[in-house]
């Protein structure tokens, strides 16, 4: 099975401070990757996908970058309602998908 | 709109089977990915189970051989049969809709299986 790691594990930041959140493949996923949104007691919420490509919906400050087994996911100004926990996803050996362990952004 | 509404969840012994129960509504089920993906509490997420629009199953290997997925398309409405259960199984398990195999764009709200003596 192909490993996601994410780090950091959590991060203090505080609004309007820029994030990035790093995910690394054990192997290359060639841009098959999603990121999700998780708050407390509820389901998850895709971000994005194929890397790069903004969900329908999403405010264009979340972005998404990366290649071969490295992939990053940036949140350009935070605001209060993005405190929640961030997951990435591959897909490249679907159906098999696999999650990071997931990065708990928290107020500073 | 869609939606997606887990039941069946609860407390259950070790050895003991559930079934889980997700109502579609808004789309179809037998047309599309459905899956189920499992956490653990205060863990992250893991997929376990997909049926194909053809029909065609996969498992995690962590459940292969004693989880079954099926759907009832007369109901619309999409299901995973959990036997043998293990404390390791305890997590909020969600109905999740695939969307071109690639990822998840409608979650349903959780349901939670404990397993314990």
């Amino acid at each position: 099975d192909i490993q996601m790691t994410q780090s950091p594990s959590s991060l203090s930041a505080s609004v309007g401070d820029r994030v990035t959140i790093t995910c690394r493949a054990s192997q290359g996923i060639s841009n098959s990757l999603a990121w999700y949104q998780q708050k407390p007691g509820k389901a998850p919420k895709l971000l994005l996908y194929a890397a790069s490509r903004l969900e329908s919906g999403v405010p264009s400050r979340f972005s998404g970058s990366g290649s071969g087994t490295d992939y990053t996911l940036t949140i350009s100004s935070l605001q209060p309602e993005d405190f929640a926990t961030y997951y990435c996803q591959q897909y490249y050996s679907t159906p098999r998908w696999t999650f990071g362990q997931g990065t708990k952004v928290e107020i500073k | 709109e869609v939606q997606l509404v887990e039941s069946g969840g609860g407390l259950i012994q070790p050895g003991g089977s559930l079934r889980l129960s997700c109502a579609a509504s808004g789309f179809t089920v037998s047309s599309n990915y459905m899956s189920w993906v499992r956490q653990a509490p205060g863990k992250g997420l893991e997929w376990v189970s997909v049926i194909y629009s053809g029909g065609s199953t996969y498992y995690a290997d962590s459940v292969k051989g004693r989880f079954t997925i099926s759907r009832d398309n007369s109901k619309n409405t999409l299901y995973l049969q959990m036997n043998s259960l293990r404390a390791e199984d305890t997590a909020v398990y969600y109905c999740a809709r695939g969307r071109d195999l690639i990822v998840v764009d409608y979650w349903g709200q959780g349901t939670l299986v404990t397993v314990s003596s």
